[in-house]
């Protein structure tokens, strides 16, 4: 069954080193979507991607959150200069049509460390 | 604005027993609910899903849940629980914007033997 991967599994990084997290959605879906989890809290919607151009993002997706899909398989989350609060689980999900009643597929999660 | 609240944060049930996750909702029009699961490991694994029709819907697992328009809840149930049942599980609102999902704070399911 195809699946959404992410790597690395775990990142750890300095504060105000840039990070890049990385995705392989499902092969022909169309939309893509970030979402993270810090430790004891709900998992926050932070943006969604469809056609090369985001659909939509939270206010958590500020200037230094961006995101690219650089080639035909790769979706990636770049945080400039990380912040001690960016320490979270960043869940990657994709779904196949620009549907919101499409189901999303989630990946696994990058756990991102930031010390 | 929309939000999901899950009022249990640690559920524990013996195997065998069913089981009952409650999920409230708030949301302007007519909700769009999921219900995930997250073993551990594991990316969130959609179990069902609520558009419109039957109030009850099936889902994956033997899960089930109920739409109750009048007391904005879509429970989860499940009749007979399995030791794999142990996870967390997650309600969600969708919406139409950016097609994301707001969702509840999970609830940690475990399983005695």
């Amino acid at each position: 069954e195809p699946e959404v991967t992410q790597t690395p599994s775990h990142q750890v990084t300095q504060m105000g080193q840039e990070v890049i997290l990385r995705c392989v959605p499902i092969s022909n879906h169309l939309y893509f979507y970030w979402y993270r989890q810090i430790l004891g809290q709900k998992v926050e919607f932070l943006v969604s991607f469809y056609n090369n151009e985001i659909s939509e993002k939270s206010e958590i997706f500020d200037d230094q959150f961006s995101v690219e899909r650089p080639d035909g398989s790769n979706f990636t989350l770049k945080i400039r200069s990380t912040k001690l609060e960016d320490s979270a689980m960043y869940f990657c999900a994709s779904s196949a049509r620009a549907a919101f009643t499409d189901t999303q597929y989630f990946g696994p999660g990058t756990r991102l460390t930031v010390l | 604005a929309q939000s999901v609240t899950q009022p249990d944060i640690h559920i524990t049930v013996s195997e065998g027993a069913s089981l009952e996750l409650r999920c409230n909702y708030s949301y302007g029009a007519t909700p769009y609910l999921f219900w995930y699961v997250q073993s551990p490991g594991q990316g969130l694994q959609l179990l069902l899903k609520y558009f419109s029709g039957d109030t009850l819907v099936q889902g994956i697992k033997g899960f089930e849940a109920e739409f109750k328009r009048s007391q904005s809840s879509f429970n989860l149930r499940k009749p007979s629980v399995h030791w794999s049942d142990a996870a967390e599980y997650f309600c969600a609102v969708g919406h139409n914007a950016g097609n994301m999902l707001t969702f509840g704070g999970g609830t940690r399911l475990m399983v005695k033997p």
